[in-house]
């Protein structure tokens, strides 16, 4: 039972290059989300799919781009990175949208560098 | 708006004493409140959520948390500490009433256990 797998683990990048963030859930979930997390600032929403084919802005998506590639997969896309990026970024998924009743399951983050 | 205020950054215990992590939250509409643990390099585990069945809401290894609506608090408890609670704690509120169903994180506590 994998539940929600992100790869990769550990990344570095030099500023302006570019990397996708894989992720996918093995739990039939509609809903998928990336988060980023900074010391002190909690978790703050990237991007969310509500649904296969849907993808939405949440409160801080400037410098990243999602793909909803099935309903398994969810990728996150940094197209020129910079330092403001360097973070832990979280994936994670919900049985529907809008199940506000049902918890998020997240991935074991990403965490990324960028000098 | 919805928000939420995790009262102490940090917290020390000493293991066998209680534990009480402090949640403040802000809401137009009554909330579904959830605690997420952290343990390090893993991602969110759900503690407990609350959904307006039970204003005392029992979780996983022995915490628990109380809703309290005239005070706007959902405080997180445990009776006696154990060195496996060491981890970063979020108190996190759900806006009901939103369709976009964006998750609002507090900025965390970590909890450390002192032998």
């Amino acid at each position: 039972n994998a539940g929600v797998t992100q790869t990769p683990k550990f990344q570095v990048l030099k500023t302006g290059q570019s990397m996708t963030l894989q992720c996918a859930q093995d739990m039939n979930h509609n809903s998928m989300y990336w988060y980023r997390q900074d010391p002190g600032m909690g978790l703050r929403l990237i991007y969310y799919s509500a649904s296969e084919g849907t993808t939405d802005k949440g409160e801080v998506p400037n410098g990243y781009n999602v793909s909803r590639l099935n309903k398994r997969e969810f990728s996150l896309r940094l197209e020129s990175a910079a330092p403001s990026q360097t973070s832990v970024y979280f994936c994670a998924s919900i049985t529907g949208f809008n199940s506000y009743n049902s918890p998020l399951h997240f991935g074991n983050g990403t965490r990324l560098t960028v000098t | 708006a919805q928000s939420v205020t995790q009262l102490d950054s940090h917290v020390s215990v000493s293991e066998g004493t209680p534990v009480l992590l402090r949640c403040n939250y802000s809401s137009s509409y009554s909330p579904s409140l959830f605690w997420y643990v952290q343990h390090p390099n893993k991602g969110l585990q759900l503690l407990l959520k609350y959904t307006s069945a039970a204003t005392l809401v029992k979780g996983i290894n022995g915490f628990e948390a109380e809703f309290k609506k005239s005070e706007t608090s959902f405080h997180l408890t445990k009776p006696s500490a154990h060195m496996s609670d060491a981890a970063e704690y979020f108190c996190v509120v759900s806006p009901v009433m939103d369709s976009s169903y964006k998750l609002i994180f507090g900025s965390g506590t970590r909890l450390l256990v002192r032998p």
